[in-house]
């Protein structure tokens, strides 16, 4: 089916340990985004990625990695997971100057 | 920070009433978009105004945009319950980043 799907819905992990969250598009869009949910907070930019091969830092990218070989495929990363980065996760995706199709989210505790 | 900030942070009206919320920003854009979000789902994209436009609108939604005074406004007229949720203001200043304010909630009571 046609839409943006993350992976996984839920995920506990421990401090230390390293995480990967998947992102999968099929619209091929030239754009794909991370971003972090947290009360207060609203939503933050993790990292984003104009193309394939191309990504770049958002506001608060310390901790994380990504990687976009792939146009469809933008996962991200936590190298070593803190307490801080328990959060909700958001994939999106979308063409120049378009609005953003978000994912359903992965909700991400680190214990 | 270039986050754009939601007034009132939330709002609670009856069926059938206008809501309007309303975003400031604090330097110049080039887009604006709205979102809503429903409780524990992802957000859905509303509307999206570019700086040279004054006002848009898509079904019961109204937006406006004010670049002199850095200002946007959501109207969702005639209210449902289905209304219900948080709705949120994100602004890029170039290029397709864009960052998001922290949200008004809307409870619209049946």
């Amino acid at each position: 089916d046609a839409g943006i799907t993350q992976s996984p819905r839920y995920k506990i992990t421990e401090t230390g340990r390293q995480v990967t969250l998947m992102c999968h598009q099929t619209w091929s869009h030239s754009y794909m985004f991370w971003y972090r949910q947290d009360l207060g907070h609203g939503l933050r930019l993790i990292y984003y990625s104009a193309a394939a091969d191309i990504t770049d830092k958002g506001e608060v990218p310390d901790g994380y990695v990504v990687s976009r070989s792939k146009t469809e495929n933008f996962p991200l990363t936590l190298e070593s997971a803190t307490r801080s980065q328990t959060s909700v996760y958001f994939c999106a995706s979308s063409g120049t100057g378009e609005g953003y199709t978000f994912g359903s989210g992965t909700r991400l505790t680190v214990v | 920070s270039q986050q754009g900030e939601e007034d009132p942070q939330a709002l609670s009206i009856q069926e059938g009433e206008n809501a309007t919320m309303n975003c400031s920003y604090k330097t110049s854009i080039n887009n604006l978009q709205w979102y809503r979000q429903n409780s524990g789902r992802g957000l859905v994209h509303l509307i999206l105004i570019r700086s040279n436009e004054r006002e848009k609108h898509s079904g019961r939604l109204r937006v406006t945009l004010d670049t002199s005074k850095k200002s946007s406004s959501l109207l969702i007229t005639a209210s449902r319950a289905a209304d219900t949720a948080s709705y949120f203001c994100a602004t890029a200043r170039t290029g397709n980043q864009f960052y998001f304010g922290t949200g008004t909630s809307l409870t619209v009571i049946p």
